[in-house]
């Protein structure tokens, strides 16, 4: 079964600009996570998605947003980017909203300049 | 909300050696508690986990035990080898897909 994959895995972007990622999750898992990875706040939950309903939010301005489409694919968007925002971003899927086993993709590498 | 405290940041051994490496975690109501190792340029993945009806378990080298009224939970890799290498990360959750992970620890396994 192939595992979590995400798109692009590295991106450039400038201050003020704005990007989207994408996860395609586990094939049959239909809760998607998103998770920012920096050194110096280490892993951080973003929020999570099931059934296209954003389940829970994590502590992070509404400039950082998601989708799930039917398809449990997910998408996240972070608008105005900042300096601050460069980070691996990773998404993680599990199989039902509240099974807490989670499955990392690789990650997309955002740098914002 | 729940807080996770990973303890060494970084951890060096000799190959052969055991490696242990400990988490404490502040929300009683957490009850499933993974551990991640995640190579250079990759995400992080699963290596076991435990939910708090459990007291201990192990995978072959690997072995977590959780200590619910302490809140504390460790990792114990056994004969470790070079490829054990990695930063390993620890986490809680009180459910529904949220995962509070702690800082991480790099582990060093020389030949």
């Amino acid at each position: 079964k192939a595992g979590v994959t995400q798109t692009p895995r590295y991106l450039i972007k400038t201050r003020g600009q704005q990007v989207t990622l994408s996860c395609s999750p586990i094939s049959g898992h239909r809760s998607v996570s998103w998770y920012q990875q920096t050194p110096g706040q280490g892993l951080q939950f973003l929020f999570e998605y099931f059934s296209e309903t954003q389940r829970n939010k994590g502590n992070f301005p509404g400039r950082f947003s998601g989708r799930q489409f039917s398809n449990s694919r997910s998408e996240m968007n972070v608008s105005t980017l900042e300096l601050g925002d460069s980070a691996l971003y990773l998404c993680a899927s599990s199989s039902t909203s509240g099974e807490e086993t989670q499955y990392f993709g690789p990650g997309t590498r955002l740098l914002v300049l | 909300g729940e807080n996770v405290e990973q303890h060494p940041s970084t951890l060096s051994v000799q190959e052969g050696d055991s490696a242990v490496i400990k988490c404490t975690y502040s929300d009683s109501a957490s009850n499933y508690f993974p551990w991640y190792k995640q190579e250079l340029g990759k995400g992080p993945q699963l290596i076991i986990d435990i939910r708090s009806n459990v007291g201990e378990k192990k995978d072959q080298r690997i072995a977590v035990t959780l200590n619910k009224t302490a809140k504390h939970f460790s990792l114990h890799i056994t004969e470790t080898q070079p490829e054990d290498s990695a930063v390993y990360f620890c986490a809680a959750s009180p459910g529904y897909s949220t995962l509070t992970f702690g800082k991480g620890t790099m582990l060093l396994v020389s030949p």
